[in-house]
C-alpha cells in the first residue's frame, strides 16, 4: 500500500513569497489533515479535510494560508505572503475515520 | 484548551534497562495516539489507544491509558540502540468530529546508548 506522498520535499524561498505544498493522501482515506512542526516542537494542526469539505481550520492563520481539497483527494496549502516564522515541516497525514494517522515524508520549508 | 504534558523531555538510556514515558493531558478525552519519529523523517504511529484502560504491546514498547487520570504510560522494557528516537504522544479532544485534531506533547528524545 503507498503511503502519504508529499512535494517538494525542499523548498528555501524568500519572506514575502508565496509557497504552494502538494499531498497525495493514502487510497481511501476520506480525512486529510496539514501540520505543521516546527523544529524541537510537535506537529500543530493547521487544518482537517473531510472529502473536500473542511472540519476545522481553526488554527490556520488564514491571512496568509489557504488549502483545499477540491475533488476530496489530494490537496494544496498555500503560504502567500510567506514570513520567517513560517519556517517548518509541513506534514501531510491522512485517516480512515478516528484511527490511526498516516504521516506523509514532510515539505521542509526555509524562508530567508 | 487542550494541553499535553510528556516527561521527561529528555531520557538517556543504558541498553537493556527499563523505563517508561508520561503523558498527562489536560480535558476529557477518550483516546490517545502514540508517535515515533526518527530524526529528519515524519511521524510513525506507534499505538492507537481507544479506552479507558487500553493496553498494547509492540516488541519491547508497552503503551496504557487511564482516562481518567488522564493520563498514558509508554513503557520500554530492554531497551536497545534502534528505539533511539523522539517519542509523542497525542490526544484530541471529546466526541464528535474533532477526533482528528490531535494536541501533541512536546515530544521526549530517547537516546539509548551501550
Amino acid at each position: 500500500e503507498a503511503g502519504v506522498a508529499q512535494s517538494p520535499r525542499y523548498k528555501i524561498i524568500e519572506k514575502r513569497q508565496s509557497v504552494a505544498f502538494w499531498c497525495n493522501p493514502i487510497s481511501g482515506h476520506a480525512t486529510l489533515y496539514w501540520y505543521q512542526q516546527i523544529l524541537g516542537q510537535g506537529p500543530k494542526l493547521l487544518i482537517q479535510f473531510q472529502n473536500n469539505g473542511v472540519v476545522d481550520d481553526s488554527q490556520l492563520p488564514k491571512d496568509r494560508f489557504s488549502a483545499e481539497r477540491l475533488k476530496g483527494v489530494d490537496s494544496t496549502l498555500k503560504i502567500q505572503p510567506a514570513k520567517l516564522e513560517d519556517s517548518a515541516v509541513y506534514l501531510c497525514a491522512s485517516s480512515l475515520g478516528a484511527g490511526a494517522q498516516y504521516f506523509g515524508p514532510g515539505t521542509r520549508l526555509l524562508v530567508l | 484548551e487542550l494541553k499535553v504534558e510528556q516527561n521527561p523531555l529528555f531520557l538517556s538510556m543504558q541498553e537493556g534497562k527499563n523505563y517508561t514515558i508520561y503523558c498527562n493531558y489536560s480535558t476529557t478525552s477518550d483516546r490517545l495516539y502514540w508517535y515515533r519519529q526518527d530524526p529528519g523523517k515524519s511521524l510513525e504511529s506507534l499505538f492507537v489507544l481507544l479506552s479507558n484502560g487500553a493496553v498494547k504491546q509492540e516488541g519491547r514498547l508497552m503503551a496504557s491509558l487511564d482516562t481518567k487520570a488522564r493520563l498514558s504510560t509508554l513503557h520500554i522494557t530492554a531497551a536497545v540502540h534502534d528505539l533511539s528516537a523522539t517519542y509523542f504522544c497525542a490526544v484530541p479532544p471529546a466526541g464528535g468530529t474533532s477526533y482528528g485534531k490531535l494536541t501533541f506533547g512536546q515530544g521526549t528524545i530517547l537516546t539509548v546508548h551501550p
